[in-house]
C-alpha cells in the first residue's frame, strides 16, 4: 500500500472549513484513499474515501487531484467535536489486502472557539 | 446496534500472566482485525481474519495468537503477557470482500502489563 504524508498538526477556527491534507505520490491506480479519525482515544472512525472521483457525504468532503498524488479532506463547518486526529490511509481494493488498513501518524486538528 | 463490541475495557496484567480479549461483531461482517495502539502512536496491525475459518499475520504478531471462532466472534490472546505489550487493543470489523469497504471499530481494550 502506497505511504502517505500528513502534516502532524493543524488548528481551525470553530465553524470555519477545515481543509486537511494528505500526500500520496506513490499511490496505485486500484488503490483507495480513506479518512479515518481518532477522537480522544476512542476507536477510529470512518469518515470518506474516495478513487478518483470527489465524493461528498454527511460529514465531510473528498477532493483527489487529477494525478491522485495527493488529496484534501474538508470539514466544511468545524465544530469543538471535531478536534481528533485524521488519518489518510492508501488500500489497494482486491486481492489479499481486505480491509486492512495501515495508520501513519495522522494529523491532529484542534478546532477552537 | 451495537457494532463492535470488545471486552474487557481495562485490564492489569502481571508479566507472565496470559489473558484473552473478546471481540464480537453483530454487522454480519466476513473479516475482522486486532490492532495494536501506543502512546502517540498510529495503530499497527497484529492479525486479521479475512473470512471464518483464516487467519493471518499483520505488521506486528509476535507474542500474540488468534481465533475466529465463528463469524462474529475473533479472540487475541497473549500467552506469557510482558510489559512491551502494554497497549490499547482495537478490533475491527469490515465487509472485507477485497473491495473498498469501511472498517468498523470497537472502543478498545486498555491493558497495562506491569
Amino acid at each position: 500500500d502506497a505511504k502517505t504524508t500528513q502534516p502532524p498538526s493543524m488548528d481551525c477556527a470553530e465553524g470555519r472549513a477545515a481543509n486537511l491534507p494528505c500526500n500520496h505520490s506513490t499511490i496505485s491506480g486500484n488503490e483507495y484513499v480513506y479518512w479515518y479519525r481518532q477522537i480522544h482515544s476512542q476507536g477510529p472512525q470512518y469518515i470518506i474515501h474516495g478513487l478518483k472521483n470527489n465524493e461528498t457525504n454527511e460529514m465531510a468532503s473528498l477532493i483527489i487531484t487529477e494525478d491522485r498524488k495527493s488529496s484534501t479532506l474538508i470539514l466544511p463547518h468545524a465544530t469543538l467535536r471535531d478536534t481528533a486526529v485524521y488519518y489518510c490511509i492508501v488500500r489497494a481494493a482486491g486481492g489479499t489486502s481486505y480491509g486492512k488498513l495501515t495508520f501513519g501518524q495522522g494529523t491532529i486538528l484542534t478546532v477552537h472557539p | 446496534n451495537a457494532g463492535v463490541t470488545q471486552t474487557p475495557k481495562f485490564q492489569v496484567l502481571k508479566t507472565g500472566q496470559s489473558m484473552t480479549l473478546q471481540c464480537a461483531q453483530d454487522m454480519n461482517h466476513n473479516s475482522m482485525y486486532w490492532y495494536r495502539q501506543d502512546p502517540g502512536m498510529g495503530l499497527r496491525l497484529i492479525y486479521y481474519s479475512a473470512s471464518e475459518g483464516t487467519t493471518d499475520k499483520g505488521e506486528v504478531p509476535n507474542g500474540y495468537n488468534v481465533s475466529r471462532l465463528n463469524k462474529r466472534e475473533f479472540s487475541l490472546r497473549l500467552e506469557s503477557a510482558a510489559p512491551s505489550q502494554t497497549s490499547v487493543y482495537f478490533c475491527a470489523s469490515s465487509e472485507g470482500t477485497g473491495w473498498a469497504t469501511e472498517a468498523f471499530f470497537g472502543q478498545g481494550t486498555r491493558l497495562t502489563v506491569v
